[in-house]
């Protein structure tokens, strides 16, 4: 049971790069989150599936596209990197509850 | 975006002393939630609170839903060096919803001196 996956752990892109970053969980949530985290200004969110088939825009969605593949992925793409998206992104898997579990994180940087 | 007062923002400890933080906020909560991040790692959920006045621990962390449901404490007993990290609030008011949206504390960073 490992709970939330994320991969990869570390990314480097050159400006314009794109990349998706997966994320997994074994714990049949319905809800699932991404997040950035930057210096003094906490947990920021992307975009979130309630469900499966459905996804919305969070606080700072711009430059961002997501997919729910099926109940347990979740994944979130970069088309065009810039160095603002330079962060350590979060994936979180939400409880019935509303308890949020949180995968070990991206650290991406952006040249 | 709305985020919670979270103090203090840092402190410095010795080993074996009681810690205290707290959170904030402008709104009624439903939900108040407190996480440790340690260096490298996601955020890990430490305890969770659903009704104003609950009172629940954890080992040594003991955490309060405020009566006034617009805060809650987060206590740490004898603080030993493994304590050390980032410690988020994150609640949730009334008016979240079903897809359930925390609102975030910026975290307060403890560093216990052995």
């Amino acid at each position: 049971n490992a709970g939330v996956t994320q991969t990869p752990k570390f990314q480097v892109l050159k400006t314009g790069q794109s990349m998706t970053l997966q994320c997994a969980q074994d714990m049949n949530h319905n809800s699932m989150y991404w997040y950035r985290q930057d210096p003094g200004m906490g947990l920021r969110l992307i975009y979130y599936s309630a469900s499966e088939g459905t996804t919305d825009k969070g606080e700072v969605p711009n430059g961002y596209n997501v997919s729910r593949l099926n109940k347990r992925e979740f994944s979130l793409r970069l088309e065009s990197a810039a160095p603002s998206q330079t962060s350590v992104y979060f994936c979180a898997s939400i409880s019935q509850g509303g308890e949020q579990y949180f995968g070990p994180g991206t650290r991406l940087t952006v040249t | 975006g709305q985020q919670l007062n979270q103090s203090p923002q840092s402190m410095f400890i010795q080993e074996g002393e009681d810690v205290s933080m707290n959170c904030t906020s402008s709104s009624i909560f439903n939900t108040w939630l407190w996480y440790k991040q340690e260096p490298g790692e996601g955020p890990v959920l430490l305890i969770a609170l659903y009704k104003a006045g609950e009172l629940t621990s954890n080992g040594r962390l003991t955490a309060q839903f405020g009566i006034t449901r617009k805060d809650s404490f987060l206590n740490i007993s004898a603080s030993i060096p493994s304590d050390v990290g980032i410690y988020f609030c994150a609640g949730r008011g009334r008016n979240a919803g079903n897809n359930r949206k925390l609102i975030w504390g910026l975290g307060t960073s403890l560093a216990v001196n052995p």
